[in-house]
């Protein structure tokens, strides 16, 4: 089993619509959990960041992360074509150490708004 | 403008030539890191960087090597490069490290015959 499971899609929506994408995840270990959006032809952009269990919104997205199922999401209100673009989650964890600094990427979603 | 570059963005070579990849960014990051990004496969970390002369194997690290002699910069380089290393390649860096925002580069997009 893969640390982080991603469904890649693609996934179409109309614009307005509800989007919700999701990542499952095998190492209780993880505390930070990050959404990056990835527009086609250039690098990830962080577009949100949580550590702890719950909901986190911030404008038309919200985070939620359910550590207790090893579950996270990704809800976009309102969904714009501008919001079109690849989603990728990302955890990581520290060590008793102190230290870790490897950062576990999902495959990432595709998704598309058509206006 | 804080950014973080590489150059080339786009680069064509044939098995065993030896590349480098550059990487720079100018927001004084600790931490820097190498990713590829293939279909199917999504990112995966090949090297990091937690300061200068301080760098470790990531999740894909065979066949690449790194340096940080300077903490603005942080090079990847294929020694002997083979087709299964026909990739994406982005640089991030992150102030101190992975809890930090990741600003990625725009990409190296590497093909190897």
């Amino acid at each position: 089993q893969k640390e982080v499971e991603q469904d890649p899609g693609p996934l179409s929506v109309p614009e307005g619509a509800i989007v919700s994408l999701n990542c499952t995840y095998s190492n209780s270990a993880f505390q930070y959990f990050m959404w990056y959006r990835q527009y086609s032809r250039k690098g990830p952009e962080l577009l949100m960041y949580t550590y702890s269990s719950g909901n986190k919104e911030d404008g038309r997205f919200t985070a939620q992360v359910d550590k207790s199922s090893k579950y996270i999401s990704l809800f976009i209100r309102d969904s714009q074509p501008s919001d079109s673009a690849t989603y990728l989650c990302a955890m990581s964890w520290v060590n008793s150490g102190g230290s870790n600094y490897k950062l576990t990427f999902g495959k990432g979603t595709l998704l598309t708004v058509n206006p | 403008e804080a950014q973080v570059t590489q150059n080339p963005r786009y680069l064509i070579t044939v098995t065993g030539k030896k590349l480098t990849v550059t990487c720079s960014q100018n927001m004084n990051h600790e931490y820097m890191s190498w990713y590829r990004q293939d279909p199917g496969l999504g990112l995966r970390q090949i090297y990091y960087s937690m300061n200068v002369e301080v760098t470790d194997k990531g999740d894909v690290p065979e066949g690449y090597k790194v340096s940080r002699k300077e903490k603005r910069n942080f090079p990847l380089i294929l020694e002997s490069p083979s087709p299964n290393q026909t990739s994406l390649y982005f640089c991030a860096s992150s102030l101190t490290g992975i809890w930090d925002e990741q600003f990625f580069g725009p990409g190296t997009r590497l093909t190897v015959l």
